[in-house]
């Protein structure tokens, strides 16, 4: 059972070039997340996935889109990267049932560079 | 939509002192506050989390309080030790949004031994 699992763990990248994000997770979540994380900024929501087949802008979704390709995975793509996307990205996945919601599941992070 | 505000963003004390991290949110709507911990260069675990319906858990040496009416609450360590360093984040989450959790900036914690 390894959790929440991201591709790659490190990156670099130029400015203009593209590239996805992978994330899966084994634990037959509905939910699945994707959120940057820049210093002092704490934890910003770019999309999530409240379940298969639904996907909403978080916070911050500009310069990126999403696709939930089934129940276990979540990829985040960026078009044509840019500096400003230079951050650590966090996948996350949960299983929000009813009115409880339930915590969210880490994966170890991206850490992406674009020069 | 949901914003949550934390503070301080850094907290030093003294091994065996409290430390005491503050949060509010926004949105009344929001039922479900988990806080994490976040080692340096690693991913962000759950450390406790609290539901609407209750206004205070323990955990050994860690207790979350929740104040609905004022839309605050709290993360109180106990009896600090070194290896309490890291940066805690609170979130809130609701039934709003499809279920997505906001987070706090953070609070970088020092305990010096």
């Amino acid at each position: 059972n390894a959790g929440v699992t991201q591709t790659p763990k490190f990156q670099v990248l130029k400015t203009g070039q593209s590239m996805t994000l992978q994330c899966a997770q084994d634990m037959n979540h509905n939910s699945m997340y994707w959120y940057r994380q820049d210093p002092g900024m704490g934890l910003r929501l770019i999309y999530y996935s409240a379940s298969e087949g639904t996907t909403d802008k978080g916070e911050v979704p500009n310069g990126y889109n999403v696709s939930r390709l089934n129940k276990r995975e979540f990829s985040l793509r960026l078009e044509s990267a840019a500096p400003s996307q230079t951050s650590v990205y966090f996948c996350a996945s949960s299983n929000p049932t009813g009115i409880s919601n339930q915590p969210q599941h880490f994966g170890d992070g991206t850490r992406l560079s674009i020069l | 939509g949901e914003n949550v505000e934390q503070h301080p963003s850094t907290l030093s004390v003294q091994e065996g002192d409290s430390a005491v991290i503050k949060c509010t949110y926004s949105d009344s709507a929001s039922n479900y506050f988990p806080w994490y911990k976040q080692e340096l260069g690693k991913r962000p675990q759950l450390i406790i989390d609290i539901r609407s319906n209750v206004g205070e858990k323990k955990d050994q040496r860690i207790a979350v309080t929740l104040n609905k009416t004022a839309k605050h609450f709290s993360l109180h360590i106990t009896e600090t030790q070194p290896e309490d360093s890291a940066v805690y984040f609170c979130a809130a989450s609701g039934r709003t949004g499809g279920f997505k959790t906001i987070f706090g900036a953070g609070t970088r914690l020092f305990v010096k031994a």
